[in-house]
């Protein structure tokens, strides 16, 4: 597709529930990066890959979270026993070269813990 | 630390002139970047400096004083399209985006 894509766009879960968000890039884009947003606030650094590398995962905010992107392409953001603190949205972005500063982003997932 | 400072929001006129400004602190910098975000739908790239000066695309332009620390991006002959919130971002000395909170830009006709 021509621009980076993320599914589902909504997503409520009862407190507790594992949860599974999905991103595809742009084709052939190195560089993938995962946000969390509040409302209001800026995006908050998750985690990079470079290829299929999971290159910096230090803004998880727990080992709840988990995110892979096993062939290099397609990537996905995992959180188990989600709680309410984890409602936000969650950005993906890709970028064409390594590291990659301009970032092009996906719509986002809403998710709600309820 | 890390800091990015914006004002939270701004009210502007159609037609007239909108600067809005951002301050940085941050360990690494690797250029300063503006994004607009519309409610509701992800940012999309507005601006890239990482000189000194004033960089003009159409009618936005934005400005850096590394030295200061600043930047600001100005927003010329104002449309009802330009509501949005307008994010600063620091590239830090690896590959991350430092971002700040964004200011959300008002537009009254």
């Amino acid at each position: 597709g021509a621009g980076v894509s993320q599914s589902p766009r909504y997503k409520v879960a009862k407190r507790g529930q594992d949860v599974a968000l999905r991103c595809d890039p742009i084709s052939g884009h190195v560089s993938l990066f995962w946000y969390q947003q509040a409302l209001g606030q800026g995006p908050e650094f998750l985690t990079y890959f470079q290829n299929e590398a999971q290159l910096d995962k230090s803004g998880l905010p727990s080992d709840r979270f988990f995110a892979e992107r096993p062939e290099g392409s397609v990537s996905t953001l995992k959180i188990q026993r989600t709680q309410q603190e984890d409602s936000a949205v969650y950005l993906c972005a890709s970028s064409s070269r390594r590291g990659g500063y301009e970032q092009y982003f996906g719509p986002g997932t809403r998710l709600t813990v309820t | 630390g890390q800091n990015i400072d914006q004002p939270t929001e701004m009210t502007a006129t159609e037609g007239a002139i909108v600067q809005i400004n951002c301050t940085y602190q941050t360990s690494g910098f690797n250029g300063l970047f503006w994004y607009q975000q519309h409610a509701g739908e992800a940012p999309t790239f507005l601006s890239y400096n990482v000189l000194d000066g004033l960089e003009e695309k159409g009618r936005f332009s934005s400005f850096l004083s590394r030295s200061k620390g600043y930047s600001y991006l100005l927003l010329k002959e104002l449309q009802m399209k330009d509501s949005a919130s307008y994010l600063c971002a620091v590239g830090d000395s690896n590959y991350q985006l430092i971002w700040g909170a964004g200011t959300k830009l008002i537009i009254k006709p």
